[in-house]
């Protein structure tokens, strides 16, 4: 079974900090996703990345950035925490590109980000 | 704009009921439709994907869905739900040849016995 799997279950920063989330998958997927999960608004994209040292904005991507720079790690950064980055952040991960827009998402359990 | 709706917030079923999960969706073209279940302090899980072929789609769990072009609709089913079926679920759209998936808001469903 592949897994996914993030550092940390639990993390409260204080507004301004620089936090890391970091996320490493196991089954040699070339993408990997973040989102982000709030009550009422389902699942938001934040970044995605199709290989290596590539990334690619999602629907949501100011306050954030990411690092891929091995192929099973992807890091979501917040530069400067804010307390409306507080929230669930789930890491995911799916087959090589050819086959990736059918193929299933891959989840970890999320990391829940409180900014106080 | 392309976009994914589960018009009920939660649901509730009896144990042995049958159960049915709302979605519809307003995207171009052919896509990819999915649907993933959240047990608490969980991630999400992959229960079922239509891409093409026959209409009704079997996954885990004993869970299926029905695709409805015309209505543009993937309502979740089914025949007899469990108290362990209690989760979110979400429903998801991938556009035709793109590779980020949207999805709803999801819909919490809860089974008393």
């Amino acid at each position: 079974d592949v897994k996914v799997t993030q550092s940390s279950r639990y993390l409260v920063k204080r507004t301004g900090e620089k936090v890391f989330l970091e996320c490493v998958q196991d089954m040699d997927h070339e993408n990997m996703f973040w989102y982000r999960q709030d009550p009422g608004l389902g699942l938001r994209l934040i970044y995605f990345s199709y290989d290596v040292k590539m990334k690619e904005k999602g629907d949501i991507p100011e306050g954030y950035s990411v690092s891929r720079e091995k192929k099973e790690r992807f890091s979501l950064i917040l530069e400067s925490a804010s307390t409306n980055q507080t929230s669930m952040y789930l890491c995911a991960s799916s087959q090589p590109r050819r086959g990736s827009y059918n193929s299933p998402l891959h989840f970890g359990n999320g990391t829940r980000l409180t900014v106080t | 704009a392309q976009s994914v709706a589960q018009p009920e917030d939660q649901v509730n079923v009896a144990e042995g009921n049958p159960l049915t999960v709302k979605c519809t969706y307003s995207v171009s073209g052919n896509p990819y439709l999915f649907w993933y279940v959240q047990y608490p302090n969980r991630g999400l899980q992959f229960l079922l994907k239509y891409i093409t072929g026959d209409n009704l789609v079997k996954g885990s769990y004993g869970f299926e869905a029905e695709f409805n072009k015309s209505q543009t609709s993937f309502h979740l089913k089914k025949p007899s739900a469990l108290v362990s079926d209690s989760a979110l679920y979400f429903c998801a759209v991938c556009p035709h040849n793109t590779d980020k998936l949207i999805f709803g808001t999801g819909t919490r469903l809860q089974v008393f016995p």
